[in-house]
């Protein structure tokens, strides 16, 4: 099945600095890539997300690339704020039949103010 | 419109107990899913319905049992409960025509 490393597991980063999630996954049919942000003691939203028949996407301060040769996307935060602060999950699956999304383990993202 | 919703929020079992996390959604959406978060895990799929009647494992379904009531309703059981299942349990839904899910609030499940 599905694989997807997440890096780093935590990340401190200034406000107004930019921020970099990495995650690789293993399985070469996975065409849905979505980002989650989960805030401390509520449930993972989706924030942004992209498919393999497009290379990058733009929402306001948050983008995400993905590179299917290689089998990697990340996630990135420019001009970074302390209501940044949460914990970032990676997630992809194939998108048939089972439709489930494998997750990666996660980064803790603290914005210093 | 609630979305997913979960009950209960929080629950403290003793091994061997067993209980019934209920989750319900008011999307129309065929696709369910329950995880569990532990730390430094992530979300690990227990078990998911593609579709009303339909079940299937995930990736940690032991110990556990799962019932697709009906469209909006996938319960999951636990028959005995064991402290190695004390975690969050997230409910989630999602729709055929993508892959974007939905989760619940969540439900904080401590075994002891």
């Amino acid at each position: 099945g599905e694989n997807v490393e997440q890096h780093p597991s935590t990340l401190s980063v200034q406000e107004g600095d930019s921020a970099v999630i990495k995650c690789t996954y293993s399985d070469s049919a996975s065409n849905y890539f979505p980002w989650y942000k989960q805030e401390l003691g509520k449930r993972p939203q989706l924030i942004i997300d992209i498919r393999s028949n497009v290379g990058e996407k733009k929402d306001q301060r948050i983008a995400v690339t993905l590179n299917k040769t290689a089998k990697h996307f990340s996630l990135h935060i420019t001009e970074t704020q302390p209501e940044d602060s949460a914990v970032y999950f990676c997630a992809a699956s194939t998108g048939t039949g089972r439709r489930a999304l494998t997750f990666g383990s996660g980064t803790r993202l603290q914005v210093q103010p | 419109n609630a979305g997913v919703t979960q009950t209960p929020k929080f629950q403290v079992l003793k091994t061997g107990q067993s209980m019934t996390l209920q989750c319900a959604q008011d999307m129309n959406h065929n696709s369910m899913y329950w995880y569990r978060q532990d730390p430094g895990m992530g979300l690990r799929l227990i078990y998911y319905s593609a579709s009303e009647g339909t079940t299937d494992k995930g990736e940690v379904p032991n110990g556990y049992n799962v019932s697709r009531l009906n469209k909006r309703e996938f319960s999951l059981r636990l028959e005995s409960a064991a402290p190695s299942q004390t975690s969050v349990y997230f409910c989630a839904s999602s729709s055929d025509s993508g892959n974007t899910i939905y989760f619940g609030e969540g439900s904080w499940l401590t075994v002891v």
